[in-house]
């Protein structure tokens, strides 16, 4: 079993929808969450961080963690062409091991 | 801060050439870690420094990978003997705390 397992995709959404992302892990020693984006031959970009349970709100995109359940999602509002890319959840413990989900390709259609 | 830069962005290589990656972090980031990415899948861990010492090397990592930090400052990544297996995007992150930020990425292609 994967120490990450992320929705597979891609996930196709109309202009202007809620796009819903997700990854669940396994090792409870994991204690910060990100999340990139990552467009086409290019590198991950930082989307998103937070260290804690609950909801973390940046413009149109909120990143939402669940330690208990370990359950960890990226949601995006009013979703625009320009957000068509791959979306990787990210994790870390304290002492600098970083595990990556294999990403999930969105598409958003005019 | 110029974010972390990769050089060459595309290496095209014959099979059993060596080709070697540089990587410049972000200046005051302490931890330069190394990755490799094939279609599809998440980056996947090679290796990693902590100022100029390698904490940390991929048990799947072939003896034909070799990766330097000389002075805690960049660090090059190293390929003997390339394999067509080898083709692969090569992604060089800094980390200031518990953030990690990327390259642009070197893509490796072996013919």
């Amino acid at each position: 079993q994967k120490e990450v397992e992320q929705d597979p995709g891609p996930l196709s959404v109309p202009e202007g929808a809620i796009v819903s992302l997700n990854c669940t892990y396994s090792n409870s020693a994991f204690q910060y969450f990100m999340w990139y984006r990552q467009y086409s031959r290019k590198g991950p970009e930082l989307l998103m961080y937070t260290y804690s349970s609950g909801n973390k709100e940046d413009g149109r995109f909120t990143a939402q963690v669940d330690k208990s359940s370990k359950y960890i999602s990226l949601f995006i509002r009013d979703s625009q062409p320009s957000d068509s890319a791959t979306y990787l959840c990210a994790l870390t413990d304290s002492w600098g091991k970083f595990q990556f989900g294999a990403g999930t390709q969105v598409v958003v259609t005019p | 801060d110029t974010g972390v830069s990769q050089d060459p962005r595309h290496k095209i290589t014959k099979r059993g050439q060596n080709v070697t990656f540089r990587c410049d972090p972000i200046s005051e980031h302490n931890r330069l870690y190394w990755y490799r990415q094939t279609l599809g899948q998440g980056p996947e861990f090679l290796t990693y420094f902590q100022n100029e010492a390698q904490l940390e090397k991929s048990r799947l990592l072939s003896d034909r990978f070799s990766a330097e930090r000389p002075k805690g400052s960049f660090s090059t990544l190293e390929i003997q003997r390339t394999e067509q297996g080898d083709s692969a995007m090569y992604l060089c992150a800094s980390g200031g705390g518990e953030k990690l930020f990327f390259g642009s990425g070197t893509q490796l292609s072996v013919l």
